[in-house]
């Protein structure tokens, strides 16, 4: 049973490009979140996801950010005109649901985006 | 506004010490708390879950304790080796995602 798979694990993005980080839930989940990391800093919440369903995205920017979690395939952060300040590594996890007394939530390596 | 707070930020110990994280939270109504192990450059390696009806929970020479009454989580490493050495994070479950700490950096000195 695969864990979750995020890929690529280093992207480098000029200015003003846009940036498509995937996440693949570990199998039979249907829970995923995207957290931000920024050099020396704590993992902040983006957005939490359920198929086909944007449940909280009261971490994502409002401007240029966005993400899906189709019926099919892996979940996609996007963004868009990248600047500087979107250097970060950004992780994906995935649970069965967060709330379930016996879940634990189980993270990607992370996706190191660069902007340059 | 939920908030966790880990303290030291960072922690320097010689080889074969019992070492204390800390973890502080200000929404007694949790679901789990869970401890998670970062190596630099790294992703997140869940260590410990402790559910909200629990008081402590172990695995070899890790033992996480709760008091959701405080609000702290403790996260215990006997014995430390320079293995142990790692950004250790700890994550309080809300409604709808993790709430994490900013972490402490432990440096085991061999």
């Amino acid at each position: 049973n695969a864990g979750v798979m995020q890929n690529p694990r280093h992207l480098v993005r000029r200015r003003g490009q846009e940036a498509r980080l995937r996440c693949s839930p570990v199998k039979g989940h249907s829970h995923v979140y995207w957290y931000r990391q920024l050099p020396e800093e704590g993992l902040k919440f983006m957005v939490y996801l359920q198929k086909e369903n944007i449940i909280d995205e009261s971490g994502m920017p409002k401007e240029r950010f966005s993400a899906e979690f189709p019926k099919e395939g892996p979940s996609i952060l996007r963004i868009q005109q990248v600047v500087r300040g979107d250097s970060a590594a950004y992780f994906c996890a995935s649970s069965p649901l967060i709330q379930d007394l016996n879940t634990e939530a189980f993270f990607g390596q992370g996706t190191r985006l660069t902007v340059v | 506004k939920q908030e966790v707070t880990q303290i030291p930020a960072a922690l320097s110990v010689p080889e074969g010490e019992n070492l204390v994280l800390n973890c502080s939270f200000t929404d007694s109504a949790i679901y789990n708390l869970q401890w998670f192990r970062q190596d630099p450059g790294k992703g997140l390696t869940s260590l410990l879950l402790i559910q909200s009806s629990q008081r402590e929970q172990t695995s070899g020479r890790l033992n996480a304790s709760l008091d959701k009454s405080s609000g702290r989580s403790t996260l215990y490493i006997a014995a430390s080796q320079p293995g142990d050495s790692a950004t250790y994070l700890c994550a309080q479950t809300g409604a709808n995602n993790l709430f994490f700490g900013t972490g402490t950096r432990l440096t085991v000195i061999p």
